[in-house]
């Protein structure tokens, strides 16, 4: 267990909805990354926070936005869903946001878009 | 722009055979390269990665610049090596991974 928390497990939705992901980072770490994972694109980095600031943008789509708290949890918000956003949603974090730092994975959150 | 490829989907080998998983990159920088591996229903962890220089489950990964390439070795393929394997790149100064399609690993008794 890498101390990373998704929540929820799994969510099923319907197209044009939004949807609300969240994760809590390991305790002490600061950066929190997302990242997209789906049969056809493989995974892709979306996104990092660094203590509450956006530090890189990867693939993320402007549907898609994401913020991290005080408390250092991120929510990953994705809106106007389709069905090709169906797929596995990760989230890491990592001590700093520097080039040695190890990031450690949640379990993901499964969407699933009908 | 950075890629990292991985040319074989799925790879099987038998029980104490060795493996090799490879891995291509394109990065005009100095990169930093990394394994990931997710075993079956767990989540994505780091295996290994290059400034380290260790042994981890009996896999090693050297960089080779010259050929680009930073392909996952081990000697003896074990069953609980079955897992997906990804190869990730990281810029010089950035956070942003970009990581290769996959492999899958099969060792079969």
């Amino acid at each position: 267990d890498s101390g990373v928390t998704q929540t929820p497990k799994h969510l099923i939705t319907a197209t044009g909805q939004r949807v609300t992901l969240r994760c809590s980072p390991r305790s002490g770490d600061l950066s929190v990354y997302w990242y997209q994972q789906s049969l056809d694109q493989g995974l892709q980095f979306l996104i990092q926070y660094y203590n509450g600031e956006e530090r890189a943008k990867g693939n993320i789509l402007e549907r898609f936005s994401a913020q991290q708290f005080p408390d250092l949890h991120s929510e990953l918000n994705l809106s106007s869903l389709e069905l090709g956003d169906s797929a596995l949603y990760f989230c890491a974090s990592s001590v700093g946001g520097g080039q040695i730092d190890t990031q450690y994975f949640g379990p993901g959150t499964r969407l699933t878009v009908l | 722009a950075q890629r990292v490829t991985q040319p074989e989907k799925l790879l099987s080998v038998f029980k104490g055979a060795p493996v090799e998983l490879k891995c291509n990159y394109s990065y005009s920088g100095s990169p930093e390269l990394f394994w990931y591996v997710q075993y079956s229903r767990q989540r994505l962890q780091l295996l290994l990665r290059h400034i380290s220089r260790e042994s981890i489950k009996g896999f090693t990964a050297d960089l080779n610049k010259g050929e680009t390439s930073f392909h996952l070795k081990k000697p003896f393929a074990q069953e609980e090596d079955s897992a997906m394997y990804y190869c990730a790149l990281r810029r010089t100064y950035g956070q942003n991974f970009v990581f290769g399609p996959g492999t899958r690993l099969s060792v079969l008794p």
